[in-house]
């Protein structure tokens, strides 16, 4: 069993739509929760970032954490055309040396005009 | 800000041949890891350097080095490539010193080996 599950998707939404992206983990002694969008070719970009459990709003991004169920989201509001992407979720442990990031293996989004 | 920034953009190279790609971490940032990125799948860990001192390891061959100069700049080397090397190597900076940061990415190299 891989430490982050991921569906690698495609998902394919209209313009408008509300995006629901999840990652599954198997290690309880992670903390921080990120989420990453990468466009083709490019580097990752940090997106959300939240330490155990609860929500956090920025903007249209919404990101939920359920540490008793190792269960992270991203939610996308009134999504665009420009947030056609790959989201990549990853997390790491919250202290000690262990200060690597662990992804999965990224949804691919592509949002429809 | 420059951010991270990554030297080459592009490389190509021949099996057995030995590559090194460059990462400028951002400003203010001590920290950087390097990360493969093979085509459809996630980053993958290969290590972390601060203090110009390797700190944690990923699981990759001894291959794979590198390198912390004291202006936290940072080298990866990649010794006897193989075709399976070909990905898009990524660094990232963050500051392990006060108060926890993120990890931000550069844009990557992406090396082909043929």
């Amino acid at each position: 069993q891989k430490e982050v599950e991921q569906d690698p998707g495609p998902l394919s939404v209209p313009e408008g739509a509300i995006v629901s992206l999840n990652c599954t983990y198997s290690n309880s002694a992670f903390q921080y929760f990120m989420w990453y969008r990468q466009y083709s070719r490019k580097g990752p970009e940090l997106l959300m970032y939240t330490y155990s459990s609860g929500n956090k709003e920025d903007g249209r991004f919404t990101a939920q954490v359920d540490k008793s169920s190792k269960y992270i989201s991203l939610f996308i509001r009134d999504s665009q055309p420009s947030d056609s992407a790959t989201y990549l979720c990853a997390m790491n442990l919250s202290g000690g040396s262990n200060y690597k990031l662990t992804f999965g293996k990224g949804t691919l989004l592509t949002v429809n005009p | 800000d420059a951010g991270v920034t990554q030297s080459p953009t592009h490389l190509i190279k021949t099996r057995g041949q030995q590559v090194t790609l460059r990462c400028s971490p951002k400003s203010g940032h001590d920290t950087v890891s390097w990360y493969q990125q093979a085509l459809g799948q996630g980053p993958q860990f290969i290590f972390q350097y601060y203090e110009e001192e390797e700190r944690q390891r990923g699981n990759f061959p001894d291959r794979f080095s590198g390198h912390q100069f004291p202006n936290y700049s940072s080298e990866l080397n990649v010794n006897a490539l193989l075709l399976g090397d070909s990905a898009l190597y990524l660094c990232a900076s963050e500051s392990l010193r006060g108060a926890r940061t993120e990890a931000f990415f550069g844009q990557g190299t992406r090396l082909t080996v043929v």
